[in-house]
């Protein structure tokens, strides 16, 4: 079974920084593309960033270009995103989300989120 | 950016009536590849999304088939058959051709 367990969460002041992980399990992660969705309280999804089976490839949104990094420890089976500078906009439901063969295009899988709050 | 459109947004419907969710995106969603990438995504409240259908019409494993996708470029559509209660919940198409994927708004399904 598929399982996606994200942690790093938190409330954060305006500018700081936060590290998310996901744990995976349940398939074979070194194969797959995996990626960051984001889901502001009460407003739709939102794509963050995208990371190949390598990690040689990354893809990130506008919104966050330049100040956040997706990296993968495939020894770990466990995917990372890093926040730095954060901003209220920010705020939201961080998914974690597993590729199928065609890569993050088609994602068949999500974890149950992880809350990052950024408030002073 | 690739807009995704959405409607309607809000979708009161009888149980075991059939309902339609529409998704009209901004620009083509036929890849170079030849396929076109459009999935539908349900929420239902307090979970995380859930996909039922990719490539427009491909129905995911455990997916009732009362669910089905059709549509091409840049019109498609989502048809329940005969809603149950437990379709209640928010359903999104999204389009993974063109990078930064995208999302429609959401269409929140609920019974009458």
């Amino acid at each position: 079974e598929v399982q996606l367990l994200e942690s790093g969460g938190d409330l954060v002041q305006p500018g700081g920084s936060l590290r998310l992980s996901c744990a995976a399990s349940g398939f074979t992660f070194t194969t797959y593309p995996m990626g960051w969705v984001r889901q502001a309280p009460g407003k739709g999804l939102q794509w963050v960033s995208a990371i190949s089976s390598s990690g040689g490839d990354t893809f990130y949104a506008n919104s966050v270009k330049g100040r956040f990094t997706i990296s993968r420890d495939n020894s770990k089976n466990t995917l990372f995103l890093q926040m730095n500078n954060l901003r209220a906009d920010d705020t939201a439901l961080y998914y974690c989300a597993k590729g199928d063969e065609t890569g993050v295009r088609e994602t068949d899988y999500w974890g149950q989120g992880t809350l990052v709050t950024v408030s002073s | 950016d690739v807009v995704m459109t959405q409607s309607p947004l809000s979708l009161p419907v009888t149980l075991e009536q059939p309902a339609s969710i529409s998704c009209r995106s901004s620009q083509s969603l036929v890849h170079r590849d030849g396929n076109t990438y459009l999935n539908w995504f349900q929420q239902r409240p307090g979970q995380s999304p859930r996909r039922l259908i990719y490539k427009v019409s491909n129905r995911d494993s455990g997916v009732p088939d009362r669910f089905s996708g059709s549509g091409s470029g840049t019109d498609f559509t989502l048809k329940i058959s005969r809603v149950e209660a437990e379709d209640v919940g928010v359903y999104y198409c999204m389009q993974g051709t063109h990078w930064p994927y995208t999302f429609g708004q959401g269409t929140k399904v609920e019974i009458k």
